[in-house]
C-alpha cells in the first residue's frame, strides 16, 4: 500500500539536543516530499520541501531513496522548535485503501 | 495578500444544528481543501476542489457537504451536528504549478 507514515507520535528532547523526526514512505515513482510546522494553535505552514534541499531555521530533511525515508533532523534543538511537525506528500495523495493526504504527525517537545 | 482566511473562528454547536464554515483565499489558487484535525489522528482530509466547479470526497467525508462558490470560496457544510464533528477544521489551497498547501488559521468547532 502507498503510505506515509510518521512513527513517533510523540518526541521529547533537551534543549541543545540533536532532533531527529522520522519520515517514511512507500510509494512508486518519484516522491516529493514536504515538512509542515504548527506551532501552538497556529495555522500550519510549510517549513522544508525536499526539492529545495535548503535549510530552514537549522532544519534539513534529505530524501534517502534507499531507505524510502525524509527524515528531518537539527543539530541543537531549542525550546521555540516545540511544535506539531507534519510530513506530507503533495495532495491529493491516494493510496489503494483510501486517501492518505498526511502522516499522523510528530509533536515534538523541548524542554529547557 | 491575506492569504487564507477562515470564518468563525470558535464555534459551539447543539447535537443536530446545522453550520456552514466558509473558506476563502485571494491567491487565485486553483485547488482547495478541507481537513479536520484530531488529537492522535493528525490531519484528515474531507473534501478537496481541483478546480472551481469540481469536489471530491477525501478520507473522512460522512456527515459533511461542501460547495466550491467560485475559485475564491469553498464553503464546508454540516447538515446535523454529532459530537464526533468536535474538531479543528482548516481549510487550504494550492496553486497550478506548486505543491506546496497554504492553510487557514482554522474554527475550532465543539458539538455539545
Amino acid at each position: 500500500a502507498q503510505r506515509v507514515t510518521q512513527p513517533e507520535k510523540l518526541l521529547s528532547v533537551f534543549k541543545g539536543a540533536p532532533v531527529e523526526l522520522k519520515c517514511n514512505y512507500s510509494y512508486s515513482g518519484s516522491p516529493e516530499l514536504f515538512w509542515y510546522v504548527q506551532y501552538s494553535r497556529q495555522r500550519l505552514q510549510l517549513l522544508l520541501r525536499h526539492i529545495s534541499r535548503e535549510s530552514i531555521k537549522g532544519f534539513t530533511a534529505d530524501l534517502n531513496k534507499g531507505e524510502t525515508s525524509f527524515h528531518l533532523k537539527k543539530p541543537f534543538a531549542q525550546e521555540e522548535d516545540s511544535a506539531m511537525y507534519y510530513c506530507a506528500p503533495p495532495p491529493p495523495f491516494y493510496n489503494q485503501g483510501g486517501k492518505l493526504i498526511f502522516g499522523q504527525g510528530t509533536e515534538l517537545s523541548v524542554k529547557p | 495578500n491575506a492569504g487564507v482566511t477562515q470564518t468563525p473562528k470558535f464555534q459551539v454547536l447543539k447535537t443536530g444544528q446545522s453550520m456552514t464554515l466558509q473558506c476563502a483565499q485571494d491567491m487565485n489558487h486553483n485547488s482547495m481543501y478541507w481537513y479536520r484535525q484530531d488529537p492522535g489522528m493528525g490531519l484528515r482530509l474531507i473534501y478537496y476542489s481541483a478546480s472551481e466547479g469540481t469536489t471530491d470526497k477525501g478520507e473522512v467525508p460522512n456527515g459533511y457537504n461542501v460547495s466550491r462558490l467560485n475559485k475564491r470560496e469553498f464553503s464546508l457544510r454540516l447538515e446535523s451536528a454529532a459530537p464526533s464533528q468536535t474538531s479543528v477544521y482548516f481549510c487550504a489551497s494550492r496553486g497550478l504549478g506548486g505543491n506546496e498547501q497554504f492553510f487557514g488559521p482554522g474554527t475550532r468547532l465543539t458539538v455539545l
